[in-house]
């Protein structure tokens, strides 16, 4: 299993703050991922990365911005947070043709 | 844009009994199909897949169908046991390579 480690695990916060939500891998894996997950729509790609400073949309992208400065992490940053990003995000890397995806971080927007 | 219908939303079967979900893609182009199980509080977990050209792969209790022409691709569960309880996702990898879309979940309940 690669390492993902997802950071806070969990975060409560106020509308009109930034936010920014880290992800780190041990396994020097190319591809990363953030994937938001909501009880009407499943899990839903918000970006994604495809090496260092190569990054693309994903079907969610607005608010969010993302930034790979190092193989190793990729951060998520909510540029300024409103209730409807109150969610559970979810890191993933691709390992071996399939994801493996990290614990989360649940979000709260107050 | 790409899509993936995922039905039912919700399934309750006994214990012992076979459960189904099925899903449909719209992108003629995707290739790859796995299908995650999520544990309450945990990521979602590569339980099985299959790949455009194979029709049926098998694992122990769980088996995957894919019908490419009707583009669509279901996850068959045998002899349920409560611990198959869980959230179910399919996904599949269209035109552009290692970008997955997701379905939207079943919620399997397997009841004693």
């Amino acid at each position: 299993d690669a390492g993902i480690t997802q950071s806070p695990r969990h975060k409560v916060t106020e509308t009109g703050t930034p936010v920014t939500l880290r992800c780190h891998q041990t396994e020097n894996h190319r591809y990363m991922y953030w994937y938001r997950q909501d009880p009407e729509h499943g899990l839903r790609l918000i970006h994604y990365s495809y090496g260092v400073k190569d990054t693309d949309k994903g079907e969610v992208s607005d608010g969010y911005s993302v930034s790979r400065s190092k193989t190793e992490d990729f951060l998520l940053t909510l540029e300024s947070a409103t209730s409807s990003q109150t969610s559970v995000y979810f890191c993933a890397i691709s390992e071996s043709g399939h994801l493996t995806f990290g614990s989360g971080t649940r979000l709260t927007v107050v | 844009g790409e899509n993936v219908e995922q039905h039912p939303s919700t399934l309750s079967v006994q214990e012992g009994d076979s459960a189904v979900i099925k899903c449909t893609y719209s992108d003629s182009a995707s290739n790859y199909f796995p299908w995650y199980k999520q544990e309450l509080g945990k990521g979602p977990q590569l339980i099985i897949d299959i790949r455009s050209n194979v029709g049926e792969k098998k694992d122990q209790r769980i088996a995957v169908t894919l019908n490419k022409t009707a583009k669509h691709f279901s996850l068959h569960i045998t002899e349920t046991q409560p611990e198959d309880s869980a959230v179910y996702f399919c996904a599949a990898m269209g035109r552009v390579v290692n970008k997955y879309i997701f379905g939207t979940g079943t919620r399997l309940k397997v009841l004693a």
